[in-house]
């Protein structure tokens, strides 16, 4: 099966300008993830999709991010304006499963878009 | 809540020897445990999950770790390092009582392998 798509894989703005990132997920796959992962630190939780809905996103910095998945398939992830501390990899992820907590439910990750905000 | 501490930053080994990444977690439920490897440029995978069920967890490139309840802890072991275990390593719990949903991950491991 095809993995996790992530667009583009890298990407250099300066800062206060704003950049997007798109996910496209396993198919079939009901709940998307994106993760921020600064270097030198494990991923952090940004936001949680369940099909279109948004499941968690306490840990998104909402005054200058923002992420859709309009159809419940891809997604996108926005920063607008972009600061120097927003430079980071970041993740999108997908799992199977659809409210059934179960530990067959794994992430499957792809390969992340690194930003660098000078 | 829940959280994952990675005791060493960075671990070396000699290629052949045996591999040990400990990781100490705290859980307000029976966690759901994991270990991720991140290639360089290359996505996380997952190398072993442990769901409740046996406590010794075999997974993949001949990686094992354990469940120890009564010392918190899920460290990862390999009985002898190959070059191409050199990467950076994740111990990961979830945020669910059972399941992969919402996952925190520790600070990671840099396991380096000398020829």
């Amino acid at each position: 099966e095809a993995g996790v798509a992530q667009s583009p894989r890298y990407k250099i703005i300066e800062k206060r300008q704003s950049v997007a990132f798109w996910c496209n997920p396993i198919s079939g796959h009901a709940t998307l993830y994106w993760y921020q992962q600064i270097l030198g630190q494990g991923p952090k939780l940004l936001i949680q999709f369940q099909n279109n809905g948004v499941v968690d996103d306490s840990q998104l910095p909402k005054d200058r991010f923002s992420a859709e998945r309009l159809k419940g398939v891809d997604s996108t992830l926005k920063i607008q304006p972009a600061k120097l501390e927003d430079s980071a990899v970041y993740l999108c992820a997908s799992s199977l499963d659809r409210g059934q907590y179960s530990g067959a439910n794994v992430l499957t990750f792809g390969a992340g878009s690194r930003l660098t905000v000078l | 809540a829940q959280s994952v501490t990675q005791l060493d930053s960075h671990v070396s080994v000699s290629e052949g020897t045996p591999v040990l990444l400990r990781c100490n977690y705290s859980s307000s439920y029976s966690p759901s445990l994991f270990w991720y490897v991140q290639h360089p440029n290359k996505g996380l995978q997952l190398l072993l999950k442990y769901t409740s069920a046996a406590t010794l967890v075999k997974g993949i490139n001949g990686f094992e770790a354990e469940f120890k309840k009564s010392e918190t802890s899920f460290h990862l072991t390999k009985p002898s390092a190959h070059m191409s275990d050199a990467a950076e390593y994740f111990c990961v719990v979830s945020g669910r009582p059972t399941g992969a949903n919402n996952l925190f991950f520790g600070t990671g491991t840099r396991l380096t392998v000398i020829p």
